[in-house]
């Protein structure tokens, strides 16, 4: 079955810098990449998706790229501040799997001010 | 719109205990899932449903039952509660049309269980 390895486990930045989380998955069926934010105490949210069509998609401050050679994908954040501070968790969805995605374990982003 | 519904937020059982963990979702969508989220695990699917009247085992069904009592509604049934069943459930909600489609699914407030 499909396996989602996520690095780093813990992500220390200072306000203004940038933040990458990287992915890797193991079934070359996936096609649906989402990536989800939990803020303490919160339900996850989707923050950015991308299908494997696609290399790259920007929404303001973040984006995903994905590589389907290499089967990874990666989230960049740039200018953080204080209330990009979360988990953040990718995951993908295999072809044909009504919708069923597999986690990564998540990433703890601090942003420092 | 309440989006997704979960009851109750919070939940301790005694070891053997029985209890069913509500969810209901209001957006008229078709497939449901349950998720428990462990520290360092990240989200286990534990059963899905793609439509009213089925349902389907995830990566961790051991231990839970499900029913997909309409369209609306999805509840989780722990029929002999263990100490490694302590978690914190997620119920999530999407609108799959078919096996080509990619949409977000929006999660519940979450179920805080403590097994003792």
């Amino acid at each position: 079955g499909e396996n989602v390895e996520q690095h780093p486990s813990t992500l220390s930045v200072q306000e203004g810098d940038s933040a990458v989380i990287k992915c890797t998955y193991s079934d070359s069926a996936s096609n649906y990449f989402p990536w989800y934010k939990q803020e303490l105490g919160k339900r996850p949210q989707l923050i950015i998706d991308i299908r494997s069509n696609v290399g790259e998609k920007k929404d303001q401050r973040i984006a995903v790229t994905l590589n389907k050679t290499a089967k990874h994908f990666s989230l960049h954040i740039t200018e953080t501040q204080p209330e990009d501070s979360a988990v953040y968790f990718c995951a993908a969805k295999r072809r044909g799997s009504q919708g069923n995605l597999i986690f990564g374990k998540g990433t703890k982003l601090s942003v420092k001010p | 719109n309440a989006g997704v519904t979960q009851t109750p937020k919070f939940q301790v059982l005694k070891t053997g205990q029985s209890m069913t963990l509500q969810c209901a979702q209001d957006m008229n969508h078709n497939s449901m899932y349950w998720y428990r989220q462990d520290p360092g695990m990240g989200l286990r699917l534990i059963y899905y449903s793609a439509s009213e009247g089925t349902t389907d085992k995830g990566e961790v069904p051991n231990g839970y039952n499900v029913s997909r009592l309409n369209k609306r509604e999805f509840s989780l049934r722990l029929e002999s509660a263990a100490p490694s069943q302590t978690s914190v459930y997620f119920c999530a909600s999407s609108e799959v049309l078919g096996l080509a489609t990619y949409n977000e699914q929006f999660f519940g407030p979450g179920t805080r269980l403590t097994v003792l």
